[in-house]
């Protein structure tokens, strides 16, 4: 059985950086593009990041270019994402996702971690 | 980059057939990739794909969900309205602006 399990998600100063991690079992990770999508508090889903099975290919939403950075780790089936210079409005569940079929097909979701960005 | 376009709320009686529509533009639903998909979300719960590549559903997932596309919208149609499909839809995008995915603006359904 697919699992997606992610951490890292606290209360953090405007202006301050995070970690979130992403751990995956029950499936060859290396085989699949991978993503990190977030839904603020009573909002609708915002896709966030991707990134290929080799980590050689990485994508943005334009309102976090340049501040987040996504990663991954196969050896340890584990999806990061490095976010700086956080902004209020980057207070969100963050969910990692797994692409089933390389076309944005997100089969499997992890429960999601929460990340507040807040004085 | 923009969100995609979706009525905010449909509903529709136990029985009745319901569409939903995303509307997007020639960089997302109307390129040349069948890459769209739709997710619903219970209240509480994570998103569940219900429909990928427009019009294939998953394993396990009924045969009341139905895709498809014309030009720059996408729609989804839910038939044999049932309680348990009040939830949450969303559709998603390949956009060739990026390259990145977009997802819509969200419909909620109800089932009076």
């Amino acid at each position: 059985e697919v699992h997606l399990v992610e951490s890292g998600g606290v209360l953090v100063q405007p202006g301050g950086s995070l970690r979130l991690s992403c751990a995956a079992s029950g499936f060859t990770f290396s085989d699949y593009w991978m993503n990190w999508v977030r839904q603020a508090p009573g909002k609708g889903l915002e896709w966030v990041a991707n990134i290929n099975q080799d980590g050689s290919a990485k994508h943005y939403v334009d309102s976090v270019k340049g501040r987040f950075t996504i990663s991954r780790d196969n050896a340890k089936s584990s999806l990061y994402l490095e976010m700086n210079s956080l902004r209020a409005e980057d207070s969100a569940v963050y969910y990692c996702a797994r692409d089933r079929y390389s076309t944005g097909s997100l089969d499997s979701w992890g429960q999601g971690t929460l990340v507040t960005v807040s004085s | 980059q923009s969100a995609l376009t979706q009525p905010a709320a449909v509903s529709g009686s136990p029985g009745q057939s319901i569409t939903i529509s995303c509307t997007g533009t020639s960089s997302d639903i109307g390129y040349i990739y069948n890459f769209v998909s739709w997710y619903q979300q219970h209240p509480g719960k994570t998103p569940k794909l219900i429909i990928y590549d427009v019009t294939n559903r998953p394993s396990g997932v009924s045969n009341r969900f139905s895709g498809s596309k014309s030009g720059h919208t996408a729609s989804l149609t839910i038939s044999g309205l049932q309680a348990e499909d009040e939830a949450d839809y969303y559709c998603n995008s390949y956009s060739s602006s990026g390259p990145s995915y977009v997802f819509g603006t969200g419909t909620k359904v109800t089932v009076l």
